[in-house]
């Protein structure tokens, strides 16, 4: 079974450019979620994704976040404008609808904002 | 919303030797998971525990769950470098919320 694929792996950018990242979930699974890994801390939800509708953004910053799962398969995350806080590595997972322990990691994107 | 404190925040061992990580929870626990992460790279799933006094084994790591303190440890017997990295406690519902981590380092 083809695991979780983001894309890229790693990614430099000037603050106030804009990045995205993308996401293609197991075959099969109907929750995609985006975490936020700052450096020495555990991830952060994001956003949650039931097929293609959102299910949980409430910690998501809306003003340079955004995210969509067209289709409910694959994602993408952008970030616009891009802040120095927002140097991280980016974590989407996925999982089978309503089976929390089928979450499935992807390898992450490491995001520096300089 | 789930709160997860983990302890210690780091480790530094001689390889060979034991070590215990903790998570403790804010809110009663229906399934905790404990995950393995190298350095800015994904997380590698080991265990879920479900059951109060639940406990699993994969090779030398082995994970409790105490329902009642609301709480589960992470054993690892005679450590190798093999085991560096970060292990992460998560916990649902309603979706997985992290702990901050427990950096470990084993010298050879």
């Amino acid at each position: 079974e083809a695991g979780v694929a983001q894309s890229p792996r790693y990614k430099i950018i000037e603050k106030r450019q804009s990045v995205a990242f993308w996401c293609n979930p197991i075959s099969g699974h109907a929750t995609l979620y985006w975490y936020q890994q700052i450096l020495g801390q555990g991830p952060k939800l994001l956003i949650q994704f039931q097929n293609n509708g959102v299910v949980d953004d409430s910690q998501l910053p809306k003003d340079r976040f955004s995210a969509e799962r067209l289709k409910g398969v694959d994602s993408t995350l952008k970030i616009q404008p891009a802040k120095l806080e927002d140097s991280a590595v980016y974590l989407c997972a996925s999982s089978p609808a309503g089976e929390a322990y089928g979450y499935t990691f992807g390898s992450g994107t490491r995001l520096t904002v300089v | 919303s789930q709160e997860l404190e983990q302890s210690p925040q780091s480790l530094i061992v001689q390889e060979g030797k034991n070590l215990t990580i903790n998570c403790t929870s804010s809110k009663t626990l229906y399934g905790l998971y404990w995950y393995k992460q190298k350095y800015g790279e994904g997380l590698i799933f080991l265990m879920m525990l479900q059951k109060g006094g639940e406990e699993k084994s994969h090779e030398k790591i082995t994970a409790k769950l105490d329902e009642k303190k609301q709480q589960s440890s992470l054993h690892i017997t005679a450590s190798q470098p093999s085991h560096a990295g970060i292990y992460l406690c998560g916990a649902v519902p309603p979706d997985m919320r992290f702990g901050a981590g427990t950096r470990l380092t084993v010298k050879p």
